[in-house]
C-alpha cells in the first residue's frame, strides 16, 4: 500500500522553464512533507520542506505547495537549470505513533532539464 | 556533503554471509535512521535510534539488526544474506529524531549479494 505516490516516473523540461513535480498521499495523519533530490551514486539531498499548517514554502528557485484537502503537494523549480536533472523524491512523516520521525517516500520522478 | 558518512561504499558478498554497514551521523545529531532502497521498491524505512536507544522499527527483517554506540555512530548488521537483500542502504541523521525534523542522508552503501 503506497501511502506516498509520485505518478510521473519522468519529466522533461527546457532550461529556463518551470518544472512542476507532483506528489499525492493517502494518509491524513501526515503533517510534514519534504522533497529530496538524488543524483546517481549519491544519497538523497534535502531540498525543501513544508508543515501541514502552511500551504506554501519558498526557498530560492524552489517552492513547495501543499493542498491538504486534495492530499496533494507539488514542487516548482523556476527557472530550471541543467544541474537540476536528477531524481526527485517526495517524503512524508506522520503525527501520532510516538516521537519517531520516520519518513515514507514516494517512488521518485526523474527530471531531465534540456539545455 | 551532508556531513553523514557511511562505509563501505560498495560491498560484494555471497548468499548466507553476514555483513556490517557503518554510519557516522552529522556532528551534533543524536538520531540515526536506516533506509533500504531496492530496485523494485522506493526508499523503505528500516529502523531509528536516538542516543543509543531504539526509537522506531519499520520493515526490518529479523535477519537484520542495528545498534547505536556511545559515540553515536551506528552499525547495521545483515546476516544470512539472500539475493533479494541486494540494495542501496542509506543512513540519515537528525538532531533529536523528533517531530518535523529534517533528515540528512549519507552517500549510501551498495550491497550486492551473489
Amino acid at each position: 500500500d503506497q501511502q506516498v505516490k509520485q505518478n510521473s516516473p519522468s519529466l522533461s523540461v527546457q532550461e529556463g522553464r518551470i518544472s512542476i513535480l507532483n506528489c499525492d498521499y493517502t494518509n491524513s495523519m501526515f503533517d510534514y512533507f519534504l522533497w529530496y533530490k538524488k543524483y546517481p551514486a549519491e544519497g538523497p539531498t534535502f531540498l525543501i520542506s513544508i508543515s501541514s499548517i502552511k500551504d506554501k514554502n519558498e526557498d530560492g528557485r524552489f517552492t513547495v505547495f501543499l493542498n491538504k484537502s486534495a492530499k496533494h503537494l507539488s514542487l516548482h523549480i523556476v527557472p530550471s537549470q541543467p544541474g537540476d536533472s536528477a531524481v526527485y523524491f517526495c517524503a512524508a512523516s506522520a503525527r501520532g505513533g510516538g516521537a519517531t520521525n520516520k519518513l515514507i517516500f514516494g517512488t521518485g520522478t526523474l527530471l531531465a532539464v534540456q539545455p | 556533503d551532508s556531513g553523514v558518512t557511511q562505509t563501505p561504499k560498495h560491498l560484494i558478498t555471497a548468499t548466507g554471509q553476514r555483513v556490517t554497514l557503518r554510519c557516522s551521523p552529522r556532528s551534533g545529531d543524536l538520531s540515526v535512521y536506516w533506509y533500504q532502497q531496492s530496485l523494485d521498491q522506493g526508499l523503505q524505512f528500516l529502523i531509528q535510534y536516538y542516543n543509543g536507544e531504539e526509537r522506531a522499527k519499520g520493515n526490518i527483517l529479523e535477519r537484520f539488526s542495528a545498534q547505536q554506540f556511545p559515540d553515536l555512530h551506528s552499525e547495521l548488521n545483515l546476516s544470512s544474506l539472500e539475493l533479494g537483500d541486494s540494495a542501496l542502504y542509506f543512513c540519515a541523521s537528525s538532531v533529536y529524531g523528533g517531530r518535523q525534523e529534517t533528515q540528512y542522508f549519507g552517500p549510501g552503501t551498495r550491497l550486492l549479494v551473489l
